[in-house]
């Protein structure tokens, strides 16, 4: 079985620019959670989604914003990006709603001049 | 929010050693799991646990859900090369839905 996958792997842009983030999760995986990594931060939970819903919603501002399709698939927009959004985001996939026994696709590693 | 402290935050160890580390809570958990993340990568799913007392392995590694509820530890047994990497505990704390993460212990392996 395929793990989770992200694209792209790594991107590059600049401060007030928009971008946009995609997670394909295992097959068979309804729920999808988003988490932005930094080296002071740590893991920072950001949203996840599941049957196309957003559930569940950390503390981030209103530029993070994100969304499911109907199978299963997910992105995540971030809008007027800033230095500090430079991070490595990270999705995960889990059977159902709750987030236990979560797995991890490999990140975007988002770099903000 | 709640918050897991993960120890060491860092460990240099000789090739061969035992390796031990823990997470601590004040909080009651359900699910405990440990995750190693290798550099520019995601975190991989080492093991999960689900009961308390709960003691698994998995190869050289095992993990424990402590009997309080409160605590997990994970031991690695004859550390090699392949085993440096950021071990990241997560817990999924009582009548809540979101993970909580520790903040990871670095684990450095001298040949």
């Amino acid at each position: 079985k395929a793990g989770v996958t992200q694209t792209p792997r790594y991107l590059i842009k600049t401060r007030g620019q928009q971008v946009t983030l995609s997670c394909s999760p295992i097959s068979g995986h309804r729920s999808v959670s988003w988490y932005q990594q930094t080296p002071g931060q740590g893991l920072q939970f950001l949203f996840e989604y599941f049957s196309e819903t957003q559930r569940n919603k950390g503390n981030f501002p209103g530029r993070f914003s994100g969304r499911q399709f109907s199978n299963s698939r997910s992105e995540m927009n971030v809008s007027t990006l800033e230095l500090g959004d430079s991070a490595l985001y990270l999705c995960a996939s889990s059977f159902r709603l709750g987030q236990e026994t979560q797995y991890f696709g490999p990140g975007t590693r988002l770099l903000v001049l | 929010g709640q918050q897991l402290n993960q120890s060491p935050q860092s460990m240099f160890i000789q090739e061969g050693e035992d390796v031990s580390m823990n997470c601590t809570s004040s909080s009651i958990f359900n699910t405990w799991l440990w995750y190693k993340q290798d550099p520019g990568e995601g975190p991989v799913l080492l093991i999960a646990l689900y009961k308390a007392g709960e003691l698994t392995s998995n190869g050289r590694l095992t993990a424990q859900f402590g009997i309080t509820r409160k605590d997990s530890f994970l031991n690695i047994s004859a550390s090699i090369p392949s085993d440096v990497g950021i071990y990241f505990c997560a817990g999924q704390l009582e009548g809540a839905q979101k993970l909580v993460f520790g903040q990871g212990t670095r684990l450095t392996i001298n040949p």
